[in-house]
């Protein structure tokens, strides 16, 4: 009940395409969903987050989907480029349990130029 | 601000040996959180603290590994004996508070490797 699935595990597309990581959930007590991006050699980075509260919050060319009813949600990248290749990890956390994050296993995005 | 501070970068040991890792959470942040991330498990949450205590250590895999926080600038994550199963890159976080949506500031990463 506490898993984060994240598909899929690896995703190459092509510049100024639409890039798409699909995550679902089980714990309906989340309440919370950010997503993090990692840059080889880095930490990963708060990229975008939302509330179950909203179907979709967009910040630039990423945009977050969100479907409560069937538990899921979605990064897409609108226009991708090459320096969006990177690590992108879907999360949860449920207010209740004081800031602590499960992670998605992460998808491998390459952007080709 | 400096951000989250790890040390050392990277380490290499052989199997048995004691490791130490080091962090530096984020002045006034409140929270820290100890990760390991490997290609098979992913990113593991291993320990976290709110004001240098610890609140939950579940994701500590064995006896071997420790965690301590001695005041609210400094933290450690002790392996000892190590082994090489435990290769790996250790990421220190903090977090100011438990805001709905505080965000975790996370280090560069410790990428040890047990030989």
């Amino acid at each position: 009940q506490q898993q984060v699935k994240q598909s899929p595990q690896s995703l190459i597309v092509q510049k100024g395409g639409i890039s798409i990581i699909n995550c679902a959930y089980e714990n309906t007590a989340f309440d919370y969903f950010p997503w993090y991006q990692q840059f080889p050699g880095k930490g990963p980075a708060l990229l975008i987050a939302i509330r179950p509260d909203v179907s979709e919050k967009k910040e630039g060319r990423f945009t977050i989907s969100f479907n409560k009813s069937a538990k899921q949600f979605s990064l897409h990248i609108m226009d991708s480029q090459p320096g969006d290749s990177a690590t992108y990890f879907c999360a949860a956390r449920r207010w209740s349990s004081a800031s602590k994050i499960i992670f998605g296993s992460g998808t491998r995005l390459s952007i080709r130029p | 601000d400096a951000g989250v501070i790890q040390s050392p970068r990277h380490e290499v040991t052989e199997m048995g040996q004691e490791v130490t890792l080091r962090c530096k959470p984020i002045s006034g942040h409140d929270y820290l959180f100890w990760y390991r991330q490997t290609m098979m498990r992913g990113l593991e949450l291993l320990i976290y603290f709110n004001n240098n205590v610890p609140i939950d250590d579940s994701g500590m895999p064995e006896d071997r590994f420790s965690a301590k926080m001695p005041n609210a600038s400094f933290s450690t994550l002790k392996i000892q004996p190590s082994e090489p199963r435990d290769s790996a890159v250790y990421f220190c976080a903090s977090s100011p508070r438990t805001g709905y949506t505080d965000t975790q500031y996370f280090g560069p990463g410790t990428r040890l490797t047990v030989l």
